[in-house]
């Protein structure tokens, strides 16, 4: 079956401009997160979603950035007056459940900021 | 806090040795660990999970074990191939806190196998 998807693949954006990433997770995966990697760092947890709701927004670095999920599928990560230190690749997974199951990722979204 | 560090940082090994790559966690107290490969530009491609309660996995050429009173997971490739050259990262899950679980990445093992 298809995979988790993301779009757009690539997103470049001036400083100051808001981004939208999108993320489609595999069919029936009621959990889903998102990610940061930046340039040789490892990656870094942003949020988990179990259905439409968010029970660990932990990581999202700071309140220019927010997440919403509907109908218990697709997922928004939403950048607002983006700075150059957001430029990352954003990566998505979802897995079957909340807890011990295997995450699937999507291909990412490779976001610059100019 | 848990942190997990993986070493070595990089890898170059001739095509058809044996290798292990090391994953270390300074919180025992885990739900379980997930290895996963990375090729240059694309997402993370999942290889073997292992729960809190197993010793290891197996998956083809891949074997992952897991030692969990001493914070460590090692993933065994055997007759390595060219076409195993990417990043491995290993995550580990923590036990529930707050009612969610969140994965922490370690920063990867670069591995080219020559041809």
């Amino acid at each position: 079956g298809a995979g988790v998807s993301q779009s757009p693949s690539n997103k470049v954006t001036e400083k100051g401009k808001d981004v939208e990433l999108r993320c489609d997770p595999i069919s029936g995966h009621t959990a889903l997160y998102w990610y940061r990697q930046s340039l040789g760092q490892g990656l870094e947890f942003l949020i988990y979603f179990q259905g439409n709701s968010a029970p660990d927004k932990s990581g999202l670095p700071s309140d220019r950035f927010s997440a919403e999920r509907t109908g218990g599928s697709v997922s928004t990560l939403t950048i607002q007056r983006t700075q150059q230190e957001d430029s990352a690749v954003y990566l998505c997974a979802s897995s079957y459940a909340g807890q011990g199951t295997e995450q699937y990722f999507g291909p990412g979204t490779r976001l610059t900021v100019t | 806090k848990q942190e997990v560090t993986q070493i070595p940082a990089a890898l170059s090994v001739p095509e058809g040795e044996n290798l292990v790559l090391n994953c270390s966690f300074t919180d025992s107290a885990i739900y379980n660990l997930q290895w996963f490969r990375q090729d240059p530009g694309k997402g993370l491609t999942s290889l073997l999970l292992i729960q809190s309660s197993q010793r290891e996995q197996t998956s083809g050429r891949l074997n992952a074990s897991l030692d969990k009173s001493s914070g460590r997971s090692t993933l065994y490739i055997a007759a390595s191939q060219p076409g195993d050259s990417a990043t491995y990262l290993c995550a580990v899950r923590g036990v529930r806190t707050s009612g969610t679980y969140k994965y922490i990445f370690g920063t990867g093992t670069r591995l080219k196998v020559l041809a």
